[in-house]
């Protein structure tokens, strides 16, 4: 049974340009976390979403940021014209409606 | 705001005693915790939970302890092992399967 999987694991992107991270929850999981991770700092959640619906955006930033979990295929966090700022750990976690969520490996994003 | 919080950044124990990692939490509402471990470069490794219904679980080397009226939960590793040395995350959740809110995490090294 495959854990979660995140792709890539890494990723370096010009300041302005996109960045698209996916996310493929554990076999039976539905529900779909996104935190963030900050150098020096803990994990800071940003969107909870189940199959096409958005349970819980309330860590994301209002511009830029967006998220989706469609019904087919993995789901994807899309960072638009990105900043030095946005460099950072982004952890996917899936649950299957438990309190314990568990994590993929991470995409570490590099903004140059 | 920091709503759960890790006040030791590091630990050092030697392989074989007790390793007690703290964390403390301000949110009344919070109803689960968990502990994570984490290595460098890889994502969150959940370890253990608790519910507020109770005071301690056990699993192994691994004990969690909360104690409600203090807002405050430990996490016990004995004995201590060398693979253990990682950063440990305290994290609480409102609800089954919502959001985790993460402390800042705890540097553990176990030397021999």
């Amino acid at each position: 049974n495959a854990g979660v999987m995140q792709n890539p694991r890494h990723l370096v992107r010009r300041r302005g340009q996109e960045a698209r991270l996916r996310c493929s929850p554990m076999k039976g999981h539905s529900h779909v976390y996104w935190y963030r991770q900050l150098p020096e700092e803990g994990l800071k959640f940003m969107v909870y979403l189940q199959k096409e619906n958005i349970i819980d955006e309330s860590g994301m930033p209002k511009e830029r940021f967006s998220a989706e979990f469609p019904k087919e295929g993995p789901s994807i966090l899309r960072i638009q014209q990105v900043v030095r700022g946005d460099s950072a750990a982004y952890f996917c976690a899936s649950s299957p409606g438990t309190a314990e969520a568990f994590f993929g490996q991470g995409t570490r994003l590099t903004v140059v | 705001d920091q709503q759960v919080k890790q006040n030791s950044p590091s630990l050092s124990v030697q392989e074989g005693r007790i390793s007690i990692l703290n964390c403390d939490y301000t949110n009344s509402m919070f109803d689960y915790f968990l502990w994570y471990k984490k290595y460098p470069a890889e994502g969150p490794t959940f370890l253990i939970s608790i519910s507020s219904i109770k005071d301690k679980n056990e699993d192994g080397r691994f004990t969690v302890f909360l104690n409600k009226s203090a807002k405050h939960l430990s996490l016990h590793i004995v004995p201590s092992q060398p693979g253990d040395s990682a950063v440990y995350f305290c994290a609480a959740s409102a609800q089954t399967a919502s959001k985790l809110t993460f402390g800042t995490g705890t540097r553990l090294q176990v030397t021999l």
